[in-house]
């Protein structure tokens, strides 16, 4: 059974189009996580939840915003999404900071 | 340099032949992750460990953190294998994970 889901598995949207792309997760765990990858590429963090609290990596861009309205979803909002916000969109989920992470299988991200 | 080396960056392979992938960090560690990723897939976790040697069917990692550095090992190595393995380093107070590039490995029939 699926643990950490993520919605949609391809979204195409047009540049400058507000997305929002959905994680959610049966696992309870407290932490969620979200890595843009991009081709060829390692993932790289963008944010994190403990709980209900955001922390937000120093070079994320203010494009990317983040929303946890309960323990089981998590959402990544693009406000104007670029050419360069091409990737593919992971979410992990831990029960604590520092323990294994359990990753979804990711939206792959096309702006046209 | 990467804090994260993982060698080599590609690996072909015949099919049943033992398969070792190396990583090496430059940076004091919590515990050091193995993840698998299929092309165009998500990442699965394979290992997660900060001592000593984990086996999980035909997948084996060690961990030398005196050395810092760790390997996965494949036996019997199967075409349903060929994906890329990212070793990935999680350190600091909220556990940031640090990836290595990957390892597109390829087992041919």
């Amino acid at each position: 059974d699926a643990m950490v889901i993520q919605n949609p598995r391809y979204q195409v949207t047009q540049f400058g189009k507000p997305v929002t792309l959905s994680c959610s997760q049966t696992l309870n765990h407290n932490v969620m996580y979200w890595y843009q990858q991009k081709s060829s590429q390692a993932p790289k963090l963008l944010f994190h939840y403990y709980d209900k609290d955001f922390n937000n990596e120093a070079d994320t861009p203010d494009n990317f915003q983040s929303r946890r309205p309960n323990t089981s979803f998590c959402f990544l909002d693009i406000r104007s999404p670029g050419l360069g916000d091409a990737a593919m969109y992971l979410c992990a989920t831990s029960r604590e900071e520092g323990w294994e992470q359990y990753f979804g299988p990711g939206t792959r991200l096309t702006v046209t | 340099k990467n804090e994260v080396e993982q060698s080599p960056q590609n690996l072909t392979a015949q099919e049943g032949e033992f398969i070792t992938i190396n990583c090496s960090y430059s940076v004091g560690i919590s515990a050091l992750h193995w993840l698998q990723q299929h092309p165009g897939g998500g990442i699965v976790s394979l290992f997660m460990l900060s001592s000593g040697k984990k086996k999980h069917g035909r997948l084996i990692a060690t961990i030398n953190i005196q050395e810092k550095h760790s390997s996965l090992h494949i036996t019997a190595s199967h075409p349903r294998d060929s994906a890329v393995y990212i070793c990935a380093v999680g350190r600091g107070s909220n556990y940031k994970l640090t990836f290595g590039k990957g390892t597109l490995l390829t087992v041919n029939p």
